[in-house]
Parts: structure tokens; sequence; C-alpha cells
């Protein structure tokens, strides 16, 4: 069974600081995906980033970057230069030959 | 482009009735997924839809809860009767052809609150 766990339900921030979100997950496959999901109190899904789990370099767009650990099955998401709009809830996502699962989520709120 | 496109936004409806969530996926688009989000279940895939046929419907809590897809530009979720528990946003998704290593792209999800 494919598992997402992300163990930290609510985080902050001051704006202009570096926070990482953490997910673990666990996955009998050899091929999959992970992503992240921003959901701003807009309700909208957005996604933020994805790694390829074949690929060992870490994906990075703009502010955001993962850490992939593929041993330890880790996958923790860095937002550096954190800005008010970054404010919302966070989903590690995992994928592999059949089904999407989704961790619990990890609520961000970035301070002024 | 027009992104997924669910309708309606809000449903306030009384216990016992009928409801039906609307959703039209990205043209193109060859994957269609229905989620559930809840405070205390997170995000949780209900069915999944490849080429308009239901592939995977093990997420569906009950037979309370059917879901159509009749073409590749529409696909329905309907729960008869609801009930108070079905209360929560419900989000569509859909994919292009290659399925499940590509991101799903979310319409802006439909809250239902059961009286």
């Amino acid at each position: 069974a494919q598992t997402v766990t992300q163990s930290q339900p609510e985080m902050s921030v001051q704006e202009a600081e570096t926070v990482t979100l953490s997910c673990t997950y666990d996955t009998s496959e050899s091929n999959y995906y992970l992503f992240w999901y921003k959901q701003p109190p807009s309700r909208q899904m957005i996604l933020v980033i994805r790694q390829e789990a074949y690929k060992q370099q870490n994906a990075t767009e703009n502010r955001f970057s993962v850490n992939f650990q593929k041993a330890a099955k880790s996958f923790s998401l860095k937002i550096s230069d954190s800005q008010l709009g970054d404010t919302a809830m966070y989903f590690c996502g995992l994928t592999g030959t059949y089904k999407y699962i989704f961790g619990t989520g990890t609520r961000l709120k970035v301070l002024a | 482009d027009a992104g997924v496109i669910q309708s309606p936004r809000h449903e306030v409806t009384e216990m016992g009735q009928e409801v039906t969530l609307r959703c039209k996926p990205i043209s193109g688009h060859d994957y269609l997924f229905w989620y559930r989000q809840t405070m205390m279940r997170g995000l949780e895939l209900l069915i999944y839809f490849n080429n308009n046929v239901p592939i995977d419907d093990s997420g569906m809590p009950e037979d309370r809860f059917s879901a159509k897809m009749p073409n590749a530009s529409f696909s329905t979720l309907k729960i008869q009767p609801s009930e108070p528990r079905d209360s929560a946003v419900y989000f569509c998704a859909s994919s292009p052809g290659t399925g499940f290593n590509q991101p799903q792209h979310f319409g802006d999800g439909t809250r239902l609150s059961i009286l």
C-alpha cells in the first residue's frame, strides 16, 4: 500500500524567512512521482513542484525547492523568502502506477 | 485555455435530497478524478475515469454515491439520498493521457452542505 504522512498540521514563518515542510511516504513501486500542491483560502489546488523518483537531482521552482531523500522516503518542501501569498494549506502527494495518494496537509501561515 | 470547471460552487440542501455535482475537464485530458476533502480525512480519491470508463471506484464510500462520464467533456457525481456526513468539498481533476505521471489539474471544488 502507498502512504503519505505529513507530521506538521500547522506551521508559521515570518515574511522573508525560510520554512521547510516535511513529508514522508511509503510505496512498493520502483517508478513513482512526488508532488506538492498548494491550497490557498480560495480553495484552488495549485501544483507547486514535482519530482520524478528516478531523478536524483532535487527539483526547484523559483523560491520553492525540495529535498528528496529516496532511501529515507522523505520529500520535504523548502520555501525561501516567504511571502504573505504563500499562506495556504500544502499537500504532499505520491503517484505510482494506479493511484494518487495525498497527505493530510500542513497549514502554513506567513506572518507580516 | 479554460481549466477544469465545476458547478455549482456551493450547494446547500436538506438531508434525503438528491445532489448532483458537475464537472467539465480540460479538453484533451483523458483522465478524470473525483475527490472529497474533509478536515478529518483530508483529500480522498473517490473514483477515476480513463477515456470515459470508470477504472477504480474503490474510494466511493457507499452505494448512495454514483459517478458517470457520458462523454469526454462532462462528468457527474451524484449522492442519493444525501446525509449530513456527506458535507465536504468535492473536487474534480483531470490529467493528460499519460495519466499518473502527470500533474492533475483541479477545479475550484463544490462546497456541499447537507442540513
